[in-house]
């Protein structure tokens, strides 16, 4: 049973435009949210977070919403460049006390110049 | 400030051996977790320690164990390994373990012959 899902494998963007890859969770004791990046044979890499207090949260390009009714987060990416291309994961944590993150499965962006 | 260091990179093992995972995590941090990556099963927490306690545990038999050293280090230790164990093994650290960022390292390939 997938907590975390990320519907879209992959997601082609023209370089410029908009990025937005989007993520949807079921269990609602889930409390606080982040993105990574990942490239083949390397760690992810850590984008950016929301706790499920904000509904909103910005870095630079990157800007995370949370719809907690919904159950949804999405990130945005403004302007997407060439090399933002990498697979991106949501994950999210339980409100128990601990560092486990759920993953959802990627999403694969490829900006295209 | 180095970040989160794992070895070895690469290891090829035989079914049956066991084997031992490296992670030193960033100065200062105390949270280590180790997730399992899979093309089949994505990323999936396996354990957290934090001041050397085991925190939380993922839905992984006996075989899979780790530890937490005073200075943080953690290893993780797979026994009777098995052609599935083979996966890149992901180590990321954290100053807290709760509603913060977690960072990780580079990753151990592990190939099961």
């Amino acid at each position: 049973d997938q907590q975390v899902k990320q519907n879209s494998p992959s997601l082609s963007v023209q370089e410029g435009r908009i990025s937005i890859l989007n993520c949807d969770y079921t269990n609602s004791m889930f409390d606080y949210f982040l993105w990574y990046k990942k490239y083949p044979a390397e760690g992810p890499t850590f984008l950016i977070s929301i706790s499920s207090i904000k509904d909103k949260n910005e870095d630079g390009r990157f800007t995370v919403f949370l719809n907690k009714s919904a159950k949804h987060l999405s990130l945005h990416i403004v302007p997407s460049q060439p090399g933002d291309s990498a697979v991106y994961f949501c994950a999210a944590q339980p409100n128990n006390y601990g560092q486990n993150f759920v993953f959802g499965p990627g999403t694969r962006l490829s900006v295209l110049p | 400030k180095a970040g989160v260091t794992q070895t070895p990179r690469y290891l090829i093992k035989t079914r049956g051996q066991q084997v031992t995972l490296s992670c030193s995590p960033i100065s200062g941090h105390r949270s280590v977790s180790w997730y399992q990556q899979t093309p089949g099963q994505g990323l999936q927490f396996l354990f957290e320690y934090f001041s050397e306690t085991q925190r939380n545990k993922g839905n992984f038999p006996g075989r899979f164990s780790g530890r937490q050293f005073s200075n943080s280090r953690s290893e993780m230790n797979v026994s009777t390994l098995e052609l599935g164990d083979s996966a890149l093994y992901l180590c990321a650290s954290s100053l807290g373990h709760r509603n913060t960022e977690a960072f990780f390292g580079q990753g151990t390939r592990l190939t099961v012959v």
